[in-house]
């Protein structure tokens, strides 16, 4: 069965430190992965694809087959990072998003 | 891009009455999802909005129960009936746009509390 795991419910860095946040899936095909984020009193929005390998916000997640991982990494939190993630799997070519449990990140000035 | 409006924004309901929510998507999208999200938990997927025909729903949850309606590409209702209070959630609607892409839009949630 298709699970994603997010082993860490609250994460709580200093503004300035790295942050990771953990991500790990089961998946017998080919997945795509992504991070939604939910700041305050906001909507849940994407954050970024594995499939694009792109940079947003100063984020990066890079899909690590062998270690069915997904992590979400920034050299430096800012207080703004501080919102609720989830780690969101998509079978490959399907339609159905799963979603992990979430991790809210906390940046402390 | 797709914007979602929901309808009611929250509401407080009796036990055993149902409640109907509205989804509204700014322009014609190809899917249309609706989920909920218990207190402290993570979004479960209770089922997909099939335009034209019944909707598919994930393991857990009923017809009976969740009722849905997508009568045109850019509408969507979720009844939730015969409520108890481990109803009480936040139900979301979500879409993914016209060219299938892969980013899947959010509306801002209804908050049901059912005493």
């Amino acid at each position: 069965a298709q699970r994603v795991t997010q082993p860490e419910k609250l994460l709580s860095v200093f503004k300035g430190a790295p942050v990771e946040l953990k991500c790990n899936y089961s998946y017998s095909g080919s997945p795509e992965l992504f991070w939604y984020v939910q700041y305050s009193r906001q909507r849940l929005q994407l954050l970024l694809r594995h499939i694009s390998r792109e940079s947003i916000k100063g984020f990066t997640a890079d899909l690590n087959k062998g270690e069915t991982s997904f992590h979400l990494k920034k050299p430096f939190a800012q207080e703004e990072d501080s919102a609720m993630y989830y780690c969101a799997l998509r079978h490959g070519g399907g339609f159905k998003t799963i979603f992990g449990a979430g991790t809210r990140l906390f940046v402390k000035a | 891009s797709a914007v979602i409006s929901q309808k009611p924004s929250r509401d407080i309901c009796q036990r055993g009455t149902s409640l109907t929510i509205q989804c509204q998507v700014d322009s014609q999208v190809t899917m249309m999802f609706w989920y909920r999200q218990q207190p402290g938990q993570s979004l479960t997927l209770i089922a997909t909005a099939n335009q034209g025909s019944e909707a598919t729903y994930e393991s857990g949850f009923v017809i009976d129960k969740f009722p849905i309606s997508r009568p045109n590409l850019t509408f969507s209702t979720l009844t939730v009936s015969n409520m108890s209070p481990e109803d009480s959630s936040i139900y979301l609607c979500s879409a993914r746009g016209a060219d299938n892409s892969y980013e899947q839009y959010f509306g801002p949630g209804t908050r049901l509390t059912v005493t």
